[in-house]
């Protein structure tokens, strides 16, 4: 069964700081994974897809990265800004289609 | 190009009821998924349907139904609500499989 775990669980930084989220998954078959922002009461953003094929995907600020081998992704956010504040969420796909959830990382980012 | 809608934003039922949640996915989405997201955790998958069939189905009671009609629009149905029912219900929508999953606002979904 796959378990996705992602530290830390909550992260409060000043604006403009980089930072990095961490994301672990204990069964490496995975097709693809897909990082996720949630504003609070909301459904889910998408940010960034990488397939199992892929080492990295960019998409302005944001970069995500996938070692398939060890079973990790970070997720990299660059000069951080208020707006980013959101829980990210992490999610494994091991049929396909069938995504498997972190708990995500509660990020706040100050003024 | 309109994301995926669901319908109802909000919902209070009581235990032992019936509740339909509708799911309308992007245009040219043939995929549709059902997660529910109880608060403090992440979303867990209920269902998926492509091309009107059901290709998967989480560690879900029977009490948890779902139909994809031609339109590729969405039903999800549970039966006998319990309290621990009450959650977010999630709609993704998809071209196929493998492809990018795009989510809906969501259903809250109360049961008192």
């Amino acid at each position: 069964k796959q378990e996705v775990t992602q530290i830390p669980a909550a992260l409060s930084v000043p604006e403009g700081e980089n930072l990095v989220l961490n994301c672990s998954f204990t069964d490496s078959a995975i097709y693809n994974l897909q990082w996720f922002r949630q504003d609070p009461g909301k459904g889910l953003t998408s940010l960034l897809l990488i397939q199992s094929s892929q080492r990295e995907q960019t998409s302005g600020r944001l970069n995500a990265s996938l070692d398939k081998s060890s079973g990790r992704s970070t997720l990299y956010i660059a000069a951080s800004q208020p707006g980013d504040s959101a829980t990210y969420l992490c999610a494994v796909s091991n049929s396909g289609y069938a995504l498997n959830f972190g708990k995500g990382t509660s990020l706040l980012v100050t003024p | 190009d309109a994301g995926v809608t669901q319908s109802p934003t909000h919902l209070i039922k009581t235990r032992g009821q019936h509740v339909t949640l509708r799911c309308s996915p992007i245009s040219g989405h043939k995929s549709v998924s059902w997660y529910q997201q109880v608060l403090g955790q992440g979303p867990q998958f209920i269902f998926q349907y492509y091309e009107k069939e059901e290709r998967g189905r989480g560690n879900f009671p029977d009490r948890f139904s779902a139909r994809q009609f031609p339109n590729y629009s969405s039903e999800l149905n549970v039966n006998a609500l319990l309290l621990g029912d009450s959650a977010l219900y999630l709609c993704a929508s998809s071209r196929q499989d493998l492809y990018e999953q795009y989510f809906g606002p969501g259903t809250r979904l109360t049961v008192t």
